[in-house]
């Protein structure tokens, strides 16, 4: 069963553009999460998606948004780039959360804002 | 606010011997925790993990002890071996939202 895959890998943006991330999880699992990781900061939580509906949020500017499509494929979106949002930034599904945690991460994209 | 914390940012062990990861958490919400290891390059591959209803879980070299009176758990790696140098994050979940500790990047010496 193919892993989770994240599309583009690196991303080079400069201040003040949009970016698009995607992200298609394992087939089956119906449960999206994304997390950025930047250094000495861990994973800092997103937001999660599941059956197309944000179900989670974490402490993100309004700029950080997601959906989830019918397949369970999900893009999140970042607007007006500050430099600070460059980071490693990491998606994760799982079957169901109510039935299992473990989650199962992608390679992630390396975003630069230059 | 850090509600998971692992204070020890690096640890080196010799190999043949053992590892212990330590993690807190604040928030006795937490029903479930994992523990997850990344390789430069590659997203975090799940370990092990523990039910709030357990103290100890093992899977071959790895336990997991879960101690939530003080709100701490730690993973016991033995022997170490080489392939286990990695960064280890402890996470814990609640409302199927997981909160990750910042990371201990262990060191296995031969």
């Amino acid at each position: 069963k193919a892993g989770v895959t994240q599309t583009p890998r690196y991303l080079i943006k400069t201040r003040g553009q949009q970016v698009t991330l995607s992200c298609s999880p394992i087939s089956g699992h119906r449960s999206v999460s994304w997390y950025q990781q930047t250094p000495g900061q861990g994973l800092q939580f997103l937001f999660e998606y599941f059956s197309e509906t944000q179900r989670n949020k974490g402490n993100f500017p309004g700029r950080f948004s997601g959906r989830q499509f019918s397949n369970s494929r999900s893009e999140m979106n970042v607007s007006t780039l500050e430099l600070g949002d460059s980071a490693l930034y990491l998606c994760a599904s799982s079957l169901d959360p109510g039935g299992s945690y473990e989650q199962y991460f992608g390679p992630g994209t390396r975003l630069t804002v230059t | 606010d850090q509600q998971v914390k692992q204070n020890s940012p690096s640890l080196s062990v010799q190999e043949g011997r053992i590892s212990i990861l330590n993690c807190d958490y604040t928030n006795s919400m937490f029903d479930y925790f994992l523990w997850y290891k990344k390789y430069p390059a590659e997203g975090p591959t799940f370990l092990i993990s523990i039910s709030s209803i357990k103290d100890k879980n093992e899977d071959g070299r790895f336990t997991v002890f879960l101690n939530k009176s003080a709100k701490h758990l730690s993973l016991h790696i033995v022997p170490s071996q080489p392939g286990d140098s990695a960064v280890y994050f402890c996470a814990a979940s609640v409302n199927y939202k997981l909160s990750f500790g910042a990371g201990t990047t262990v060191t296995v010496r031969a």
